[in-house]
């Protein structure tokens, strides 16, 4: 079993959809947990991040975390097809290196 | 953009052959990782160095090392490359240990053929 599980799509929606992007995770020993975004042949950009269960809003993202269930999601209100992207994301401990685990990121195209 | 540089950003070796990648991190970070990030996967740790010292690995064999400088740039060395070492690989830069944030470069996309 992976650390990171990420369905890897692709997911295809229309402009201005509300999209949801999910990763589970097994180790509950991760305290804190990031969303890349990474466009074609580009390093991934940090979009979100936290450490604590709940939500996190940031203009017209949202990451929620749910350790109980050991479930991340990164909402996108009114999609733009600037969005279009492969989403990451990753997961760390505090203990030692910081290593971060990546899921397998999901190819998202918003269409115009 | 994230104050994290790597060179080069391109480049196409022979398999057998050594390669030496280059990263600067951003101003103010001590702590540079790299990954390696295969075609339609995710990133994959290789290690991690800290005040010039290696302090975490990846499942990375050993022909994969790497340097810190006093200045926190660092180098990732890859001896006797192999075809499946064809890959983007990502520098990361951050304060050190604990709740901070972690930024990446745009990488050296690495072609062994």
């Amino acid at each position: 079993q992976k650390e990171v599980e990420q369905d890897p799509g692709p997911l295809s929606v229309p402009e201005g959809a509300i999209v949801s992007l999910n990763c589970t995770y097994s180790n509950s020993a991760f305290q804190y947990f990031m969303w890349y975004r990474q466009y074609s042949r580009k390093g991934p950009e940090l979009l979100m991040y936290t450490y604590s269960s709940g939500n996190k809003e940031d203009g017209r993202f949202t990451a929620q975390v749910d350790k109980s269930s050991k479930y991340i999601s990164l909402f996108i209100r009114d999609s733009q097809p600037s969005d279009s992207a492969t989403y990451l994301c990753a997961i760390g401990a505090f203990q030692g290196a910081q290593k971060l685990v990546f899921g397998q990121g999901t190819r998202l195209t918003i269409n115009p | 953009e994230t104050g994290v540089t790597q060179s080069p950003t391109h480049l196409i070796k022979t398999r057998g052959q050594q390669v030496t990648l280059r990263c600067s991190s951003q101003s103010g970070h001590n702590t540079v990782s790299w990954y390696q990030q295969a075609l339609g996967q995710g990133p994959q740790f290789i290690f991690q160095y800290y005040r010039e010292e290696e302090n975490g690995r990846g499942n990375f064999p050993p022909r994969f090392s790497g340097l810190q400088f006093p200045n926190y740039s660092s180098e990732l060395n890859v001896n006797a490359l192999e075809l499946d070492d064809s890959a983007l690989y990502l520098c990361a830069s951050s304060t050190g240990q604990g709740r901070n944030t972690i930024y990446f470069g745009e990488g050296s996309w690495l072609t062994v053929v």
